[in-house]
């Protein structure tokens, strides 16, 4: 069964300090790993995708297929960054994108 | 910007009653979705929809729930018998692509569900 886990329910940093939001997965095939977030009072959004490559809002993501995880990282936590963090894998073969348990992020001044 | 709206933002039901969820995906969207998160738990993925049809569903999509793209531009949700754990936030999400470099959903801003 398609499986995503983020094992930290809740994780509070203090601005200034690194943090890395965990998730791991199991899922057939290769999927493509996303990570969204939702802000207090906003829509779940996307905050960047594993194919891209990219750094977002100074967060990046390695996909590390031997151990099928997809940690999401920042070196230097600002309290903007305070919201709720979602991994998602995506299955191509049916179209089957769901997301882990979520994890809410805290950065204290 | 385009984005998928949702109506209505709160809606109130007897339990036993039909209720009918309705989303508006972004106008060149091809793939659909809708997810639940009931209060203070995860966002529960219930169903994957392309090419009007059903591309994958949850454990909890069950006989109670239908989905439908009645017009081309609409995308509903619809429970029969709404059931008192039916209570949860609901949002629908769309997506031009599956893969590839701009992929991305783009998420309603839900509807409340309060079944009584």
């Amino acid at each position: 069964a398609q499986r995503v886990t983020q094992p930290e329910k809740l994780l509070s940093v203090f601005k200034g300090a690194p943090v890395e939001l965990k998730c791991n997965y199991s899922y057939s095939g290769s999927p493509e790993l996303f990570w969204y977030v939702q802000y207090s009072r906003q829509r779940l959004q996307l905050l960047l995708r594993h194919i891209s490559r990219e750094s977002i809002k100074g967060f990046t993501a390695d996909l590390n297929k031997g151990e099928t995880s997809f940690h999401l990282k920042k070196p230097f936590a600002q309290e903007e960054d305070s919201a709720m963090y979602y991994c998602a894998p995506i299955s191509y073969n049916n179209n089957d994108m769901r997301f882990g348990a979520g994890t809410r992020l805290t950065v204290k001044p | 910007e385009p984005e998928v709206t949702q109506t209505p933002s709160h809606q109130v039901t007897q339990m036993g009653q039909e209720v009918i969820l309705r989303c508006v995906p972004i106008s060149n969207h091809l793939y659909f979705y809708w997810y639940r998160q009931i209060l203070g738990q995860k966002v529960e993925f219930l169903v994957s929809f392309y090419n009007n049809e059903i591309s994958e569903k949850s454990e909890i999509f069950d006989d109670q729930f239908s989905v439908e793209r009645p017009d081309g531009s609409n995308f509903t949700l619809k429970i029969r018998s709404t059931k008192l754990e039916d209570s949860a936030m609901y949002f629908c999400a769309s997506s031009e692509t599956l893969a590839g470099l701009n992929t991305e959903a783009f998420f309603g801003q839900g509807t409340r569900l309060t079944v009584v």
